[in-house]
């Protein structure tokens, strides 16, 4: 069956310090995959956009990798603030015709002053 | 980014009544939104797909005369929880895509439910 995986469900790190999340996927060809960060009571914000064909990603002091082989994406933070500690969520859309995103369950991220 | 508004943001009513929760494209056109349900600390779960004009589709396990959805128009999709009960208590979220302009999908701030 298809699965996202985002396997940590909390990460505490050190202000400053570089965050990596992961989010690792079973049975699914996505066309490309996304990072969303949500907050508590919030729908999820839009952050990143990686594409089957593309290696990383870069906007500010996130980056996003993709690697289609080991079927496997890695977000990181660098620089982290307080600001950052939020869930983030990954998604996949798969290649075809279909519409909708599948989301992973999140990862909690606590940036400790 | 295109801003997707979600109204109301919270929610409470009786066991038993209907509660209606909209969910607008205030800058661009979306013939296509997607409604979902989040349990606390785990994923979005697509409920169903609404479609400008035609009848929504449903996710399996989804009670499609329980969870009516009308998208009459290319800004405004609506989603109405029939006869709730306390075991519908939960956050609703609404999103759209501007595929004139992106692939990110844009979310409404979320409605919390709970029925009492």
């Amino acid at each position: 069956s298809q699965k996202i995986e985002q396997n940590s469900e909390a990460l505490n790190i050190q202000e400053g310090k570089t965050a990596t999340l992961t989010c690792n996927y079973t049975n699914y060809s996505p066309a490309y995959l996304q990072w969303y960060r949500q907050d508590p009571g919030r729908g999820p914000v839009f952050l990143l956009l990686i594409r089957e064909n593309e290696k990383e990603k870069r906007k500010e002091r996130l980056k996003v990798t993709f690697d289609t082989t080991l079927k496997q994406s890695l977000f990181h933070i660098t620089a982290s603030q307080p600001a950052d500690s939020a869930t983030y969520l990954c998604a996949l859309h798969p290649s075809g015709s279909a519409r909708q995103l599948t989301f992973g369950s999140g990862t909690q991220l606590t940036v400790l002053p | 980014g295109a801003v997707v508004s979600q109204h109301p943001s919270w929610v409470i009513c009786k066991s038993g009544t209907s509660v209606k929760i909209e969910c607008r494209s205030l800058d661009f056109q979306a013939t296509t939104m997607f409604w979902y349900r989040q349990f606390p600390k785990q994923s979005l779960m697509l409920m169903a797909t609404s479609n400008e004009g035609s009848k929504a589709t449903y996710e399996q396990g989804v009670e499609k005369d329980k969870f009516l959805i009308n998208h009459a128009s290319l800004t405004l999709s609506t989603l109405t929880v029939t006869s709730a009960h306390p075991e519908d208590s939960s956050f609703y979220i609404c999103s759209a895509r501007d595929w004139g302009a992106a692939t990110s999908a844009f979310f409404g701030q979320g409605t919390r439910l709970t029925v009492v």
